[in-house]
């Protein structure tokens, strides 16, 4: 079974600054992805940034980054120059294809603070 | 840019009646799910379809829940007697190919009183 732990409920950031959400996962598969997803405020969620279990490099998509530490099952986000439409609902989630489905954490809501 | 749509964006039911979500996933994805969400906390996995049949369900998508495809657009989720529990945001979603790259609806919200 899969599992994703985000232990960060709330965060805030001040505009212009960086901020980094947390992440965990636990998967017996060997082929995975790992996903962060936004949701703004009564909004669909979509993607924010992919990450392939079998790359070493962590990956990146303008302001956000990922610190992926496949040894420690982490998954942290890294938005850099925080905006104020950054503010909403991250997800992280974790995909393993022989499951077929894509398991999402508690998710972490994130304030940006003009 | 394609997306995915759903029918209707809020639906108050009452317990005991059966509901009807739709969904338009976008056209050449091959793989369709739906999620649902209560009071904007965790998203909870229900439903994956693939070629026409369930490829996986969760503990939550018991006997009162069905999905099918009843042709080559829509893809619907039906609950047959409502609880006051199914009270919740239902997500519909579609992949391309089988790796979590979600495109996700705007929700459907399903009020039973």
């Amino acid at each position: 079974a899969q599992t994703v732990t985000q232990s960060q409920p709330e965060m805030s950031v001040q505009e212009a600054e960086t901020v980094t959400l947390s992440c965990t996962y636990d998967t017996s598969e060997s082929d995975y992805y790992l996903f962060w997803y936004k949701q703004p405020p009564s909004r669909q969620m979509i993607l924010v940034i992919r990450q392939e279990a079998y790359k070493q490099q962590n990956a990146t998509e303008n302001r956000f980054s990922v610190n992926f530490q496949k040894a420690a099952k982490s998954f942290s986000l890294k938005i850099s120059d925080s905006q104020l439409g950054d503010a909403a609902m991250y997800f992280c989630a974790a995909w393993a294809g022989a499951t077929n489905k894509l398991i999402f954490g508690t998710g972490t809501l994130l304030a940006v603070q003009p | 840019e394609p997306e995915v749509t759903q029918t209707p964006s809020h639906q108050v039911t009452q317990m005991g009646q059966e509901v009807i979500l739709r969904c338009v996933p976008i056209s050449n994805h091959l793989y369709f799910y739906w999620y649902r969400q209560i009071l904007g906390q965790k998203v909870e996995f229900l439903v994956s379809f693939y070629n026409n049949e369930i490829s996986e369900k969760s503990e939550i998508f018991d006997d009162q829940f069905s999905v099918e495809r009843p042709d080559g657009s829509n893809f619907t989720l039906k609950i047959r007697s409502t609880k006051l529990e199914d009270s919740a945001m239902y997500f519909c979603a579609s992949d391309r190919v089988n790796t979590g790259e979600l495109f996700f609806g705007e929700g459907s919200r399903l009020t039973v009183l």
